[in-house]
């Protein structure tokens, strides 16, 4: 099988603008989550969705949305854009919702924010 | 802050030796897994203990939980080169949010 797919892998936006990061779960699977990364805060938990809808959020500003489309796919979306939002997004994807399942990881994008 | 704190920070050992790596969290909780990060491999999930299981094997892996103390470790026996990453632990809370730890650095050395 096929593993989780991120695309881009590298991003360079300038503060203000908005970004779309894409997810592609190993087929099969019906669960995405999102996480970011940085030095500062470590690894932090954005959001999950499951069967196209937001299962569970982390505490992270309505600035950061997402969604999920039918055939599992998703797209997480930073708007206005803030320094601090330079990171590695990770995604995830397990074959059931929640955390009881193994979650496999993708490669990440890397997002500078100048 | 309710993430999980690892414990130590950074470790280093010979080639051969275990390792072992303490995991303290804040809140009840569902289960803990821990993970795997290095720049090869990105991150992976290593293994999943729930909140009523008290120890759990996988290979060179031995994971114990402590629900009474909110803490966990990680023993990897015989270690090698090849374990050589950051390893994390995380926790989902009974209210179903998802915290991870700070992380430990391990480098073994050949």
């Amino acid at each position: 099988k096929a593993g989780v797919t991120q695309t881009p892998r590298y991003l360079i936006k300038t503060r203000g603008q908005q970004v779309t990061l894409s997810c592609s779960p190993i087929s099969g699977h019906r669960s995405v989550s999102w996480y970011q990364q940085t030095p500062g805060q470590g690894l932090q938990f954005l959001f999950e969705y499951f069967s196209e809808t937001q299962r569970n959020k982390g505490n992270f500003p309505g600035r950061f949305s997402g969604r999920q489309f039918s055939n599992s796919r998703s797209e997480m979306n930073v708007s206005t854009l803030e320094l601090g939002d330079s990171a590695l997004y990770l995604c995830a994807s397990s074959p059931g919702a929640g955390r009881a399942y193994e979650q496999y990881f993708g490669p990440g994008t890397r997002l500078t924010v100048t | 802050s309710q993430q999980g704190e690892e414990d130590p920070q950074a470790l280093s050992i010979q080639e051969g030796e275990n390792a072992t790596m303490n995991c303290s969290y804040k809140t009840s909780i569902n289960n803990l897994q821990w993970y795997r990060q290095n720049s090869g491999r990105g991150l992976v999930h290593l293994i999943l203990i729930r909140s009523n299981e008290r120890e759990k094997h996988s290979g060179r892996l031995r994971v114990t939980l402590d629900t009474s103390k909110k803490s966990s470790s990680l023993l990897i026996t015989a270690s090698r080169a090849a374990d050589t990453a950051s390893y994390f632990c995380a926790t989902e809370n009974t209210g179903n949010q998802f915290y991870f730890g700070t992380g430990t650095s391990l480098t073994v050395i050949p």
